[in-house]
Order: C-alpha cells, then structure tokens, then sequence
C-alpha cells in the first residue's frame, strides 16, 4: 500500500511571504499526485496536479515540484494571501489517479498573519 | 463543468437508524466513484471504490455490512450507514472519475455529507 507523509501540520507565514509544504510518499510505483485545499465545511478543492514524468508544474501562484529519486512532491504557493488561509493535502495514487482511490497526507494549517 | 453533488449536506439521526447519503455526477459520467471518511481535524481516509454495476471494493477495517454502497448508474453513488452509532459521525466525502473528462484531473469531489448520530 501507500503512506503519505506531510509536513509541516501548521505553517503560519506572513501575508506577501511564500509558503512551501512538503508531502513524502511510500509507493514507488505511485504515479499522480495532488494538492487540495479545503476549508472548513467543505469538500476538498482541487489545486494542481503532478504526473510522474514531469518535474515541476505552474499556475500562476501555485508550483507544484516533484523528485521521484526521493519519493518527494512539495507544493509552492508564492506571494501568500488571507484567502489562501486553509487546511491543505497532498495525495497520490499508483493508478493515474483513475482506478484506485487516494492516499492522502494528514494535512496543513496554513495561517496567514497580516 | 465536472460537478459533483451529495445529499443531504448534512443529517442528524438518532442512534440504531440508517441514513442514505447520495452522491450524483452532475455533468458527467462515472463508471468508478470514491466514498472517504474524514473525522475532525484528520485527513480523508479511503472507504470503499464504487463501480457501475458490479459491487463495491471496501478498504480494510470497513465493514462492508455496515456501510453499504449501491452504484446503480453512471451518475449516481449511494452510501448507506446502517444502524448508525455515534462513533460513526463524521464527515463523508464521495469522488467521481470521469469515463472521458479533460486533460488533468482525475477525481472531482463532492462537498461532503456531514453525519452526527445522537
């Protein structure tokens, strides 16, 4: 099976600073993994994605990186603001994301102070 | 486009009573569809796999007995709590896959169910 470790649990950054969140996975033969973001209440809310032929991938404040030799994707989100306040979770999956259900870290608070 | 919805958001129930919770691709169809746990300030935890027709794969450690999953179309997930006890209260979450959606993402998800059982 697969375990997913994230890191930190909570991250409290200030407004305009740049947060990093880190997700280390088992499963060598995972192959998509993802970032969500959920606030309270809510379904999680899907961010970015990664497959595992690529290295990096961007939405304008939003990166995703992703180093298979370590078994290590981080999500990057630059110029942080209040409305990115919320728990966030990385997952990943061995089947594309499409057969098998997720396997997701355990969540981070991203606290964004004024 | 790609929504998925579940009724009810959320129900309150008393103990040893069933509850239904619906999950519905609303413009899209889902040959396999997800059904998570998520208990306060914990990540999601994988139930079952729901696939069109054929009967559900449950996670270790799930009941099958209890929490009983009927995926009768390509649109529409049932998951059925019997004889719900308050430790079962918790927020449940479905995920569909797309037969043929874009590029990308593979899993959309609803908004969660939110069970508390008196």
């Amino acid at each position: 099976g697969e375990n997913v470790e994230q890191h930190p649990s909570t991250l409290s950054v200030q407004e305009g600073d740049n947060s990093i969140i880190n997700c280390a996975y088992s499963n060598s033969a995972s192959d998509y993994f993802i970032w969500y973001k959920q606030e309270s209440g809510k379904g999680p809310q899907f961010i970015i994605d990664i497959r595992s032929n690529v290295g990096e991938k961007k939405d304008q404040r939003i990166a995703v990186t992703l180093n298979k030799t370590a078994k290590h994707f981080s999500l990057h989100i630059t110029e942080t603001q209040p409305e990115d306040s919320a728990v966030y979770f990385c997952a990943a999956s061995s089947s594309g994301g499409g057969a098998d259900g997720l396997t997701f870290g355990k969540g981070t608070h991203l606290i964004i102070q004024p | 486009g790609a929504v998925v919805s579940q009724h009810p958001s959320w129900v309150i129930c008393k103990s040893g009573t069933s509850v239904k919770i619906e999950c519905r691709s609303l413009d899209f169809q889902a040959t396999t569809m997800f059904w998570y746990r998520q208990f306060p300030k914990q990540s999601l935890m994988l139930m079952a796999t729901s696939n069109e027709g054929s009967k559900a794969t449950y996670e270790q450690g799930v009941e099958k007995d209890k929490f009983l999953i009927n995926h009768a179309s390509l649109t529409l997930s049932t998951l059925t709590v019997t004889s719900a006890h308050p430790e079962d209260s918790s927020f449940y979450i479905c995920s569909a896959n797309p037969i043929a959606g874009p590029p990308g993402q593979t899993q959309y998800f609803g908004p969660g169910t939110r069970l508390l059982v008196l």
